[in-house]
């Protein structure tokens, strides 16, 4: 089955700077690439996606990147805020599977 | 907070007792989706439907049970068998199974003692 790791497990940057969230996926058949953000005690929630079709994919200050041969792929939060503190999580999925990634809890310094 | 509810935010139960986690949904998705989450770890799989009378087994099924008797809702039941039930549940819902979005509901906090 899918197996997702993603790195680092923690993140600290300085207001302003950019983060970056890397995942690996093994199954190289799946074709869906989410990314979720909870914030504590809340519920994730889709802040960017990418399927397979796409290499790359940005909504303002997030962008994702997507390779298909190294079967990896990254979020990318440009001039972050301190709103942007929370744990993010990367998923997989293809046909019935989705699988989701250990997640990187963000903090932004200010 | 429309589209998927659970209910309640906080539970409380004795050890031994089973319990049953509510989850709604009204965007009229034909998956559904149960994760448990343990203090800073990621979603794990419980139990997943893709259509009604029918679910499968995830990664940590045991020591759980579901039922998808209609298409709006899929109740989780936490029995005595499970060895660690406190925990933050959430259900998700999506349009189809497989790779689509997954909506999540507010989650559920279960503490047995």
């Amino acid at each position: 089955g899918e197996n997702v790791e993603q790195h680092p497990s923690t993140l600290s940057v300085q207001e302003g700077d950019s983060a970056v969230i890397k995942c690996t996926y093994s199954d190289s058949a799946s074709n869906y690439f989410p990314w979720y953000k909870q914030e504590l005690g809340k519920r994730p929630q889709l802040i960017i996606d990418i399927r397979s079709n796409v290499g790359e994919k940005k909504d303002q200050r997030i962008a994702v990147t997507l390779n298909k041969t190294a079967k990896h792929f990254s979020l990318h939060i440009t001039e972050t805020q301190p709103e942007d503190s929370a744990v993010y999580f990367c998923a997989a999925s293809g046909g019935q599977n989705f699988v989701f990634g250990p997640g990187t809890r963000l903090s932004v310094l200010p | 907070d429309g589209g998927i509810t659970q209910s309640p935010k906080y539970l409380f139960r004795k050890e031994g007792q089973n319990v049953t986690l509510s989850c709604e949904q009204n965007l009229n998705h034909d998956a559904m989706y149960w994760y448990r989450q343990d203090p800073g770890q990621g979603l794990r799989l419980i139990y997943y439907s893709q259509i009604v009378n029918d679910f499968q087994k995830g990664d940590i099924a045991e020591g759980y049970s579901v039922s998808r008797e209609k298409k709006e809702s899929f109740p989780l039941t936490v029995t005595s068998a499970q060895k660690n039930p406190t925990a933050f549940y959430l259900c998700a819902s999506s349009i189809v199974g497989g790779a689509y979005e997954q909506y999540f509901g507010p989650g559920t906090r279960l503490t047995v003692t």
